[in-house]
């Protein structure tokens, strides 16, 4: 059963700083790693989605990587804005015939002006 | 290019009540997945639909059930409504076949039961 951790739970940054979130999963035999953002009360937007035979993913100022033999991934934000500021989820599948994703509780970040 | 929508925005029932939630799945996609959010915790899988059938199922009692349509569009019903169903359920749809199981999110219905 796969499980993921997300490390912090929040985080408060001043605008300008680049940082780290971390995302940790116990199955190794994971399929895909998807990043997403979250609004308060709203749905999930997809930023990055990193596959197995991977090992990163960018987008703009995000990056996102993937150690499948740590169990780990990271999304990097650099020169972080206020408007950064969301709940950022880590999901993951195990293997190629799991269709469910299974979620961290996700980091929530704020991006002091 | 129509993302998902999901219908209602909100709800307010009362224990023991049924509810339906409505999905449309983005432009082209094939494949409908429901997901309970509860206030401050990540999605919980509550089950998948293709060929308006459910192919995969996650932890969830069978008051929680779904059905698809020719359409791809989707419902989630859930029976007898709890206190502890209370939560922003989230439809997210992808393409078949689609190596990557990409799934897109719609912005959510907000269920209050009280």
């Amino acid at each position: 059963k796969q499980e993921v951790t997300q490390i912090p739970a929040a985080l408060s940054v001043p605008e300008g700083e680049n940082l780290v979130l971390n995302c940790s999963f116990t199955d190794s035999a994971i399929y895909n790693l998807q990043w997403f953002r979250q609004d308060p009360g709203k749905g999930l937007t997809s930023l990055l989605l990193i596959q197995s035979s991977q090992r990163e993913q960018t987008s703009g100022r995000l990056n996102a990587s993937l150690d499948k033999s740590s169990g780990r991934s990271t999304l990097y934000i650099a020169a972080s804005q206020p408007g950064d500021s969301a709940t950022y989820l880590c999901a993951g599948n195990s293997g190629a015939g799991s269709y469910q994703l299974t979620f961290g509780k996700g980091t929530k970040l704020s991006v002091i002006p | 290019d129509a993302g998902v929508t999901q219908s209602p925005t909100h709800l307010i029932k009362t224990r023991g009540q049924q509810v339906t939630l409505r999905c449309s799945p983005k432009s082209g996609h094939d494949t409908v997945s429901w997901y309970q959010q509860a206030l401050g915790q990540g999605p919980q899988f509550i089950f998948q639909y293709y060929e308006e059938e459910e192919r995969q199922r996650g932890n969830f009692p069978d008051r929680f059930s779904g059905h698809q349509f020719p359409n791809y569009s989707s419902e989630l019903n859930v029976n007898a409504l709890l206190l502890g169903d209370s939560a922003l359920y989230l439809c997210a749809s992808s393409l078949e076949g689609q190596a990557l199981y990409e799934q897109y999110f719609g912005p959510g219905t907000r269920l209050t039961v009280t």
